[in-house]
């Protein structure tokens, strides 16, 4: 069965980390997606890649970065955790659509909480 | 810019009653339009498609027909189930764009 694998369900972290989100598809998709998902707010798009080492902002980029550095793993880094980044944070990938369009395959989610 | 409008939840409902989640879009052209299922603790799951006007997309007894003249994709199902509960999300994916935008979701509570 393919899947996207998020590697923790649920992380605890201190104002002012660093910390790592890692997302692996074993798709072979081209793109790849974080998105941060809030009651009330749905899902925000917050960076996006098409392919190796290629990334694009999306909605909400401010206090993130990615690497994807290979084509299975994309990494959501939050440079200086804070407070306001508590959420549940999605991955997905998707194939660069031709034909018969699928959308997007979604991890289980990491559920961050900044203390 | 694209947007999904959806109905605010939640939506409550006793089992076997007829189900529908509104949701309309803003977007030029002929995007593609998705509906999602989240159930508690799970990441979201393509529930059914529809990439062109007068699509009907169907998936375990759930359907929503593309109409571009009132640019909606409502969610139906006949008769709802207690394991239907979880939260809905509509969303569109414009023709050359690989990403989607999503509404803000809907709850559906189904009551045995």
């Amino acid at each position: 069965d393919v899947k996207v694998t998020q590697s923790s369900r649920y992380l605890v972290k201190r104002t002012g980390e660093k910390v790592f989100l890692e997302c692996v598809q074993d798709m072979d998709h081209e793109n790849m997606f974080w998105y941060r998902q809030d009651p009330g707010l749905g899902l925000r798009l917050i960076y996006f890649s098409y392919d190796v080492k290629m990334k694009e902002k999306g909605d909400i980029p401010e206090g993130y970065s990615v690497s994807r550095e290979k084509k299975e793993r994309f990494s959501l880094i939050l440079e200086s955790a804070s407070t306001n980044q508590t959420s549940m944070y999605l991955c997905a990938s998707s194939l660069i659509p031709a034909g018969v369009e699928k959308g997007y395959t979604f991890g289980s989610g990491t559920r961050l909480t900044v203390v | 810019g694209d947007s999904v409008t959806q109905m605010e939840g939640p939506v409550t409902l006793s089992e076997e009653a007829f189900l529908t989640i509104n949701c309309t879009y803003t977007a030029t052209g002929y995007p593609s339009l998705f509906w999602y299922v989240q159930y508690p603790g799970e990441g979201l799951q393509l529930l059914l498609k529809a990439t062109k006007a007068d699509d009907k997309g169907s998936n375990k007894g759930f359907e929503a027909t593309y109409r571009k003249e009132t640019t909606s994709f409502h969610l139906e199902k006949g008769s709802v189930q207690v394991s239907d509960s979880a939260v809905y999300f509509c969303a569109l994916r414009k023709t050359g764009f690989q990403k989607l935008v999503f509404g803000t979701g809907t709850r559906l509570l189904v009551s045995p």
